[in-house]
């Protein structure tokens, strides 16, 4: 019920492309969906997150779509730059419940 | 004008040592973690913690205890290092009521 699933474990794309990573929620309790960047050495920075009552949110490059009946969320990047290349967490929270996904390790070719 | 930070960066110790790790926050936030991040990038939270409330992960052993001597403050102490304790601690915080955390830059404990 607390498990968060995040796909795929690791993606490759030409810059240009657009990433997709998706993850999965068990609990209907979470309302807080954030998607952090994390840089070697560094700590996971707070990217971009939705709250379960709209089903998309842009923030720039990065969109999150959301989809409250299959308990399913994404993050799209557009125009994949070498620079996005990171590990991407997705989480799901409840008051001071917080569930990370195991991370996606993105690389953007040039 | 770091928002959270953490003391000491890197931490090398030997098994059966006690060792304590600092956090501080400077964002007036009144919710703060602790979290631990494997080799595999694992993150898993380890304790929050706000002026009410310190929730603890069941599976995080009792030689593992956060301490919390104001608002902008929660120091983890670790009793009896264990090689498995080898890990990154990151600390985080949020302000009650919202979702988003603020995480500092992660201390790289090495037990050997």
């Amino acid at each position: 019920q607390q498990q968060v699933k995040q796909s795929p474990q690791s993606l490759i794309v030409q810059k240009g492309g657009i990433s997709i990573i998706n993850c999965a929620y068990e609990n209907t309790a979470f309302d807080y969906f954030p998607w952090y960047q994390q840089f070697p050495g560094k700590g996971p920075a707070l990217l971009i997150a939705i709250r379960p009552d709209v089903s998309e949110k842009k923030e720039g490059r990065f969109t999150i779509s959301f989809n409250k009946s299959a308990k399913q969320f994404s993050l799209h990047i557009m125009d994949s730059q070498p620079g996005d290349s990171a590990t991407y967490f997705c989480a799901a929270s409840m008051g001071q419940n917080f569930v990370f996904g195991p991370g996606t390790r993105l690389s953007v070719l040039p | 004008d770091t928002a959270v930070s953490q003391t000491p960066k890197y931490l090398v110790t030997q098994m059966g040592n006690d060792k304590s790790i600092k956090c501080e926050q400077n964002l007036g936030h009144d919710t703060m973690y602790w979290y631990k991040q494997d080799s595999k990038k694992f993150l898993k939270i380890m304790f929050s913690y706000n002026n009410k409330e310190l929730i603890i992960n069941e599976t995080v052993p009792n030689r593992f205890s956060p301490k919390s001597p104001d608002k902008a403050h929660l120091n983890l102490h670790i009793n009896s290092l264990e090689l498995g304790d080898s890990a990154v601690y990151f600390c985080a915080s949020s302000p009650s009521g919202r979702g988003e955390q603020y995480f500092g830059p992660g201390t790289r404990l090495t037990v050997t």
